[in-house]
């Protein structure tokens, strides 16, 4: 039974270039989560999406950042033009049930970790 | 200001010592969780609470949610290196819909 799957773990950008991280759920999971960790800090919500659908994205920054879970493929975080400010560790987790009603524990990947130099 | 407040911010315990992380909130939570992360790593779901009063072990670890919902704690029954890592507390709270949110973290050290 694979665990969320993100990938790559490590991601390099020059500023101005762009970003894109992925992220493929657990099996049979079909809410996706995007979260950011900056250094030495804990954990900070950035977008809450279903299969073809942006759910809650109250925490993505307003430029720059866009997020997509097409129907079929991998969940990606996209960010355009990064500046140093982006570096960080980006997770995913899913969940098997929607969170909108009800708690449901969310599982996380391992991280992207985003270096902009 | 955070809305959810861990302590200690990091804590330095002797193995095969007792040690409590605390996780507090001014506002009603209705889910509690505890992560573990290993430096560099992703996090490792530990327990789910959901019920005031309600407590979970799992080997040496237990995690209680107090009654009015406000504040959990997670105590470490004699404490192992492998134990060492960063306690992350996530809780929910209904904002027209669920919105996880997740204190600093309490990094352990755990000497041999």
């Amino acid at each position: 039974n694979a665990g969320v799957m993100q990938n790559p773990r490590h991601l390099v950008r020059r500023r101005g270039q762009e970003a894109r991280l992925r992220c493929s759920p657990m099996k049979g999971h079909s809410h996706v989560y995007w979260y950011r960790q900056l250094p030495e800090e804990g954990l900070k919500f950035m977008v809450y999406l279903q299969k073809e659908n942006i759910i809650d994205e109250s925490g993505m920054p307003k430029e720059r950042f866009s997020a997509e879970f097409p129907k079929e493929g991998p969940s990606i975080l996209r960010i355009q033009q990064v500046v140093r400010g982006d570096s960080a560790a980006y997770f995913c987790a899913s969940s098997l049930f929607e969170r909108q009603v009800l708690t449901y524990e969310q599982y996380f990947g391992p991280g992207t970790r985003l270096t902009v130099t | 200001s955070q809305e959810l407040e861990q302590s200690p911010q990091s804590l330095i315990v002797q193995e095969g010592k007792n040690l409590t992380i605390n996780c507090t909130s001014s506002k009603t939570l209705y889910g509690l969780y505890w992560y573990k992360q290993k430096y560099g790593e992703g996090l490792i779901f530990l327990m789910m609470l959901q019920k005031g009063g309600e407590e979970k072990s799992h080997e040496k670890i237990t995690a209680k949610l107090d009654e009015k919902k406000q504040q959990s704690s997670l105590h470490i029954t004699a404490s192992q290196p492998s134990h060492a890592g960063i306690y992350l507390c996530g809780a929910d709270l209904h904002t027209g819909g669920f919105k996880t949110i997740f204190g600093a973290g309490t990094r352990l050290f755990v000497k041999a």
